[in-house]
């Protein structure tokens, strides 16, 4: 059983376009994260969602706008899409209510702007 | 500011012999401190975390980091390496003040494993 799930796992796309990310998690968790890892593997918070209630919202370009339905899905959609969009998408969970603190994450979504 | 050091970006060992990956922090107050691993085109996995007690915690595959209040650290060590340990390595950090759940990372340090 997957604990964290990302769709799709690829995005090729061309600059200008519209697109999303979905993430899902089955860990019961309240809390969801947005992550951005460049190419030099070095990782951004971008957004955070506590039952649905955004939290956390960092130097994030406008275009990019979070979307959580309920709490155990949390979607990213990218507007007019540039090339320096492209990075690997990380969507992770975390329970810190609850004294868990640990974050659990996706597999990540590639996405590739050309 | 709050930050995580990672000094190295990447660290060799020899198979069998003890390793350590180094992560310093500057944050205020008491954090809450993890480590993660992430294997090539995956996403990270929870390795360990000290949160409050005995400085010394262990996780999973082996793995044990100390927490050194007076230095800042939290060294991640293992006393064997494996080949399959090789991988990036992530310090992470969540100051205690952070009602909104935020965690700092390192910049990550690629741990190779030479057989």
């Amino acid at each position: 059983d997957t604990a964290v799930s990302q769709t799709p796992k690829y995005l090729v796309t061309q600059m200008g376009n519209d697109k999303s990310i979905k993430c899902e998690q089955n860990l019961g968790h309240d809390t969801m994260y947005w992550y951005k890892q460049d190419s030099k593997k070095f990782l951004k918070i971008m957004f955070s969602y506590n039952n649905k209630e955004l939290i956390i919202n960092e130097t994030v370009p406008n275009r990019f706008s979070p979307k959580s339905p309920d709490k155990a899905h949390l979607n990213l959609h990218i507007n007019s899409l540039e090339l320096g969009d492209s990075a690997v998408y990380f969507c992770a969970s975390s329970q810190p209510g609850q004294g868990a603190y640990e974050q659990y994450f996706g597999p990540g979504t590639r996405l590739t702007v050309t | 500011a709050q930050s995580v050091a990672q000094p190295e970006d990447q660290v060799n060992v020899a198979e069998g012999n003890p390793l350590t990956v180094k992560c310093t922090y500057s944050v205020s107050g008491n954090p809450y401190l993890f480590w993660y691993v992430q294997y090539p085109n995956r996403g990270l996995q929870f390795l360990l975390k000290y949160i409050t007690g005995d400085n010394l915690v262990k996780g999973s595959y082996g793995f044990e980091a100390e927490f050194n209040k007076s230095q800042t650290s939290f060294h991640l060590k293992k006393p064997s390496a494996l080949v399959s340990d090789s991988a990036l390595y992530f310090c992470a950090v969540r100051p205690p003040t952070s009602g909104t759940y935020k965690y700092i990372f390192g910049t990550g340090t690629r741990l190779k494993v030479l057989a």
